[in-house]
């Protein structure tokens, strides 16, 4: 366990269904991210929060909405995805933005998108 | 996005086999260098942070070492064991944003 969960583990959804993947982080940080693994591609940072506030969006589509509530949870909104969106989705959090704390990796969320 | 490229792309070892792969990195901006160890339906663990040219990190029978001017790292694992099969990632940050850019991974498969 690192102390950082996600729900759903997995999740197939339709071209036209919305839905939330949710992250909790249990070890009092202050920072979290969303990533997103494709097949033979590597990690590739989404979304970054800290304190709350988001300090980087890498490029991501607008179909992909972000919400940090407080520095403990973490929500991805999916709507009107599309079948490339299907892909490992997952969440970290660290001590601090900055580069070299480390990051603790929930297990993330299995997407399908049909 | 920072090209961080990461050599072989797999590697199959015996049992007790000591091994090491590569982690190769633009050397300019650099900030933090790390290492993470994937096992298959598990989360990714930190193995290390490194920051300074010429750190060298041990973790039981995993070291790492760094090279900053020249943009590499290696990470060695000494008597190989089964239970370190895994994808080892290096990820990139530079002084430029917050983000890890991450390789494709070393995916390792030791075998009895």
């Amino acid at each position: 366990e690192t102390g950082v969960t996600q729900t759903p583990r997995h999740l197939v959804m339709g071209m036209t269904n919305k839905k939330s993947l949710k992250c909790e982080q249990h070890l009092g940080h202050n920072a979290m991210y969303w990533y997103k693994q494709s097949a033979k591609k590597p990690l590739e940072l989404m979304f970054v929060y800290s304190l709350e506030e988001r300090v980087e969006n890498n490029s991501v589509p607008s179909r992909f909405s972000p919400e940090c509530p407080n520095s403990s949870h973490l929500f991805l909104h999916l709507h009107t995805l599309q079948p490339e969106d299907s892909a490992l989705y997952l969440c970290a959090s660290s001590q601090e933005v900055r580069g070299r704390s480390i990051q603790y990796f929930g297990p993330g969320t299995r997407l399908l998108v049909l | 996005i920072l090209n961080v490229e990461q050599s072989p792309q797999s590697l199959h070892v015996q049992e007790g086999d000591s091994t090491n792969f590569t982690c190769s990195f633009p050397s300019s901006n650099f900030y933090a260098l790390h290492w993470y160890r994937w096992e298959t339906a598990k989360s990714p663990e930190a193995l290390f942070v490194m920051t300074l040219n010429g750190d060298e990190k041990k973790k039981g029978r995993i070291s790492a070492t760094l090279n900053t001017k020249e943009g590499y790292s290696y990470l060695y694992i000494k008597g190989s064991q089964p239970e370190d099969s895994a994808t080892y990632l290096c990820a990139l940050n530079s002084n430029s944003g917050y983000a890890l850019n991450f390789g494709k991974g070393t995916s390792l498969l030791v075998t009895p």
